[in-house]
């Protein structure tokens, strides 16, 4: 399997400009997660979906972000407009089963907005 | 907020001497996990404790857990050049559906030659 992908894999974007992260889980995984990285704040659980079904979205941070699930096999997280603060690395990871005892992280998307 | 909390956040080490780093959090968990990042990698998972156990091994790696004091700990045995990365505790609380996972804010360890 080739594991989590996400693309792109680095992203330069002026404020304003919408921006969308894609991700494919691993085949047969369930869970998929959204994980946005900032020296400030950590590792950061943005949303989470079971079986393409969005289940806790409490870490979004404004209506700004969005992320769809249309099916197993794709994800998307959309930022509009972006802005320099939505700074970060953003990590997909996936997951086979309900107690998630071991993530599959992607290679993330480096995002930055000038 | 984050959950688990990472002490200490950086570490420098010689090779061959061991590493140990701490995790404390706040609710009850599942499970607690411990991750490794290379830099300008993804997570990699090295191994998971459950709430009713107190002490993991695998291979290099020890991890103990005290649920009395919401802490877990992780040694790595005869440190390598190659174990210099980001480790993370990321601990399993029950979400709606499946377990949620927060992450610690990491511990950045490097070994020396």
């Amino acid at each position: 399997d080739a594991g989590v992908i996400q693309s792109p894999r680095h992203e330069v974007t002026e404020m304003g400009q919408e921006v969308t992260l894609r991700c494919k889980p691993i085949s047969g995984h369930d869970y998929l997660f959204w994980y946005r990285q900032t020296m400030m704040r950590g590792l950061e659980l943005l949303i989470y979906f079971n079986n393409n079904v969005p289940i806790d979205d409490s870490g979004m941070p404004e209506d700004r972000f969005s992320a769809k699930m249309p099916n197993a096999s794709f994800s998307t997280l959309k930022i509009q407009p972006s802005e320099p603060r939505d700074s970060a690395v953003y990590f997909c990871a996936s997951s086979p089963s309900p107690t998630n005892e071991k993530l599959f992280f992607g290679s993330g998307t480096q995002l930055s907005v000038l | 907020s984050q959950q688990g909390e990472e002490d200490p956040q950086a570490l420098s080490i010689q090779e061959g001497e061991n590493a140990t780093m701490n995790c404390s959090y706040k609710t009850s968990i599942n499970n607690l996990q411990w991750y490794r990042q290379n830099s300008g990698r993804g997570l990699v998972h090295l191994i998971l404790i459950r709430s009713n156990e107190r002490e993991k091994h695998s291979g290099r790696l020890r991890v103990t857990l005290d649920t009395s004091k919401k802490s877990s700990s992780l040694l790595i045995t005869a440190s390598r050049a190659a174990d210099t990365a980001s480790y993370f505790c990321a601990t399993a609380t029950r979400g709606a559906a499946g377990n949620k996972l927060t992450f610690g804010g990491g511990t950045r360890v490097l070994v020396k030659p």
